[in-house]
C-alpha cells in the first residue's frame, strides 16, 4: 500500500524558516518524480514545486511565488521526501501536501502570523 | 485567477449525469499535456479520479469518466450518488509557466 506521511509543520513568525519531510513507503520512491500541493485554508490546490528523480537529473521546478525561497530535495536511502521554506510570508499558511500525482499524503499544517 | 477555468459549481440529483469542465490554453491543455482530476471530500487530501485524460485508477468506479479535447476537458459523473458530494479538481502541466497548474476547483451538490 502506497504511504505518504507528511510531518514539520508549524506555527512559524513572517520571515522564519522550516522544513517539511514526506515519508514515504509501498513504491519505489528512487523512481517517483515527487512534487509539493498546498492549500490556503478555504481555498482552492495550489502547486509549489516537484523534483525529478536521480536518473532523470533530480532537477527542481517551483511555481513562482515560492521561486527563490522554498528548495525541495529527497534522500532516496530514506525515501523522504523535503521542503525548505525560507523567508516565509503570511500568505504561504497552507495545507501542504507531498503527493507523486497520483497518491496523496494527508498534509500538514503550516501556520505564518506574528 | 487560476490559469485552469473551472466552474466554481455544479449540481444534480440522484442518479443523475453531470459534467464538470476544464478550460485552459494552447500552453497546457492544448499542447499535448495529460489532464488529471481530484476529488477532495471536506477534510481529506484529494484523491485521483482521471490520469491521462481519460484513465481510471483502480477502485475509481466506472461512473468517472474523462476527456479532452483541443484546450479543454471535461468530468463526467454518471449515477450520482450522494457520496460524489465534493470538491474537483483538475490538473495539467503548463510549458509556459514550466509547472503544474490547477483548476479553481468545482464544488459538487447533490441535491
Amino acid at each position: 500500500e502506497v504511504q505518504l506521511v507528511e510531518s514539520g509543520g508549524a506555527l512559524v513568525k513572517p520571515g522564519g524558516s522550516l522544513r517539511l519531510s514526506c515519508a514515504t513507503s509501498g513504491f519505489s520512491f528512487n523512481d517517483a518524480w515527487m512534487s509539493w500541493v498546498r492549500q490556503a485554508p478555504g481555498k482552492g490546490l495550489e502547486w509549489v514545486g516537484r523534483i525529478k528523480r536521480k536518473i532523470d537529473g533530480g532537477t527542481t521546478d517551483f511555481a513562482a511565488p515560492v521561486k527563490g525561497r522554498f528548495t525541495i530535495s529527497r534522500d532516496d536511502s530514506k525515501d523522504t521526501l523535503y521542503l525548505q521554506m525560507n523567508s516565509l510570508k503570511t500568505e504561504d499558511t497552507a495545507v501542504y501536501y507531498c503527493t507523486t500525482d497520483h497518491s496523496w499524503g494527508q498534509g500538514t499544517l503550516v501556520t505564518v502570523s506574528s | 485567477q487560476s490559469v485552469l477555468t473551472q466552474p466554481p459549481s455544479a449540481s444534480g440529483t440522484p442518479g443523475q449525469r453531470v459534467t464538470i469542465s476544464c478550460s485552459g490554453s494552447s500552453s497546457n491543455i492544448g499542447n499535448n499535456n495529460y489532464v488529471y482530476w481530484y476529488q477532495q471530500l471536506p477534510g481529506t487530501a484529494p484523491k485521483l479520479l482521471i490520469y491521462k485524460n481519460n484513465q481510471r485508477p483502480s477502485g475509481v468506479p466506472d461512473r468517472f469518466s474523462g476527456s479532452k479535447s483541443g484546450t479543454s476537458a471535461s468530468l463526467a459523473i454518471s449515477g450520482l450518488r450522494s457520496e460524489d458530494e465534493a470538491d474537483y479538481y483538475c490538473a495539467a502541466w503548463d510549458d509556459s509557466l514550466s509547472g503544474r497548474v490547477f483548476g479553481g476547483g468545482t464544488k459538487l451538490t447533490v441535491l
